[in-house]
Formats: C-alpha cells, structure tokens, sequence
C-alpha cells in the first residue's frame, strides 16, 4: 500500500505570507497527487489534480508543483479565506485514493 | 448541478449494523465510479470504499474489508454502504463522493471532485 506523509502537521502564519506545505509518498506516484481544503464542518474542496493542475475556480494563489515522491502545495499570499487543513491525496493506486494525515493551517 | 445527499447515520451498538445511502443527482450516475470517505473525529481523512460505474467491481481499505459491503442502483441514482460488525473505531463522518478525471494523450488522473455533506455514524454502548 502507498502511505502519504505530509509536513508539517500544522503551521501558523499571517494574512501576506508565503505558505508551503509538502507531501511525500512512499513509493512514486509520479504525478498522481491532488490537494484538498478543508474547514470545520465542511467537505474537502478539490484544488490541485495531477499535482500542478488548478481546479476551475480554485485562486491562481495555489500552486502545486512535485513528481516521484515529493510534492509541494504553495499559498503565494495566504488570505483570510485560507486558515484551513490541507490534505494531499495520491490516485496512483486508484480507485484506492489515500491522504496524507493534514496540515492545518492556522492563524498567528 | 452536482447534489449528494448522504442518510442513515446514527447511534449504533458495537457489534450492530447500519446502512448508509447516498442520493445523487445532476450527473450520469451510472458512469462514474463512487466512493465513501471517512473522518473521524478530530482526524483526519480515509478513504473506505469504492464501487465501478456498473457496480461489478468494488475496493475496500483494509480497516473495513470483510465487515462493509459498498454497492450501487444505478436505477435509483443511489449508492449505499452496508455495514456490519461495527466497532468504536469506525466512528466517523462519512462522506459519499463523486470521482472525477482528466485524461491526457499518456494519462489518465482521477480525482474526487463532489462530496455530500456527511452523515455521522457513532459506535458505542
């Protein structure tokens, strides 16, 4: 089975940063990856698909970028909106889709 | 527009039985393969089960092989997740949602791009 590991498992920062959250799976999944946004007591919402590729309707302020085992998601100016957790999930072995544990991104 | 609406959550003794459905609707139901994502309380999310467009093919997570069954009526636009042998650890929110795809001229990408709202499914005496 793929296991996907993300870090960090948390993070603060302010409205204007620059965030970076990465993912790293256990075998490669070449470009198989997505990204979801997830606030409380909601659904995930889809962002990025075969990890560099925005979702309709998804800011350009996201960005995804990786291939092989190491992948990175990227909020160029966090916005209010933001403050959220973030789940990477790989589709190589699809229809078995599996997260990563989240990185939750909170306010400092 | 893309509507799920998942039902029949509830409080359940371990060791007892419920099932889920998950009404769709706004897509060709019998054309895309469905899933069940799950998340418990304060964690994070695992994907449970998945079930082909036809309903002949299904996938399951090692956590709930062999306790929960995934199915589909695809007359009904209905999905449904039965299951068995409950235990503390399969409390959860349980998400019905809708694989999407994108095919390039090499690969095909899939992706979950619709999710209802939830059912909660807690397990205790």
């Amino acid at each position: 089975d793929i296991q996907m590991t993300q870090s960090p498992s948390s993070l603060s920062a302010s409205v204007g940063d620059r965030v970076t959250i990465t993912c790293r799976a256990s075998q490669s999944i070449h470009n198989y990856l997505n990204w979801y946004q997830q606030k409380p007591g909601k659904a995930p919402k889809l962002l990025i698909y075969a990890a560099s590729s925005l979702q309709s309707g998804v800011p350009s302020r996201f960005s995804g970028s990786g291939s092989g085992t190491d992948f990175t998601l990227t909020i160029s100016s966090l916005q209010r909106e933001d403050f959220a957790t973030y789940y990477c999930q790989q589709s190589s072995s699809t229809p078995e889709l599996t997260f990563g544990g989240g990185t939750k991104v909170e306010i400092k | 527009e893309v509507q799920l609406l998942e039902s029949g959550g509830g409080l359940v003794q371990p060791g007892g039985s419920l099932r889920l459905s998950c009404a769709a609707s706004g897509f060709t139901f019998s054309s895309y393969v469905m899933s069940w994502v799950r998340q418990a309380p304060g964690k994070g999310l695992e994907w449970v089960s998945a079930v082909s467009g036809s309903g002949g093919s299904t996938y399951y997570a090692d956590s709930v092989k062999g306790r929960f069954t995934i199915s589909r009526d695809n007359s009904k636009n209905t999905l449904y997740l039965q299951m068995n042998s409950l235990r503390a650890e399969d409390t959860a929110v349980y998400y019905c949602a809708k694989e999407g795809g994108y095919c390039t001229s090499t690969r095909c990408y899939t992706y979950i791009d619709y999710w209802g709202q939830g059912t909660l499914v807690t397990v205790s005496s």
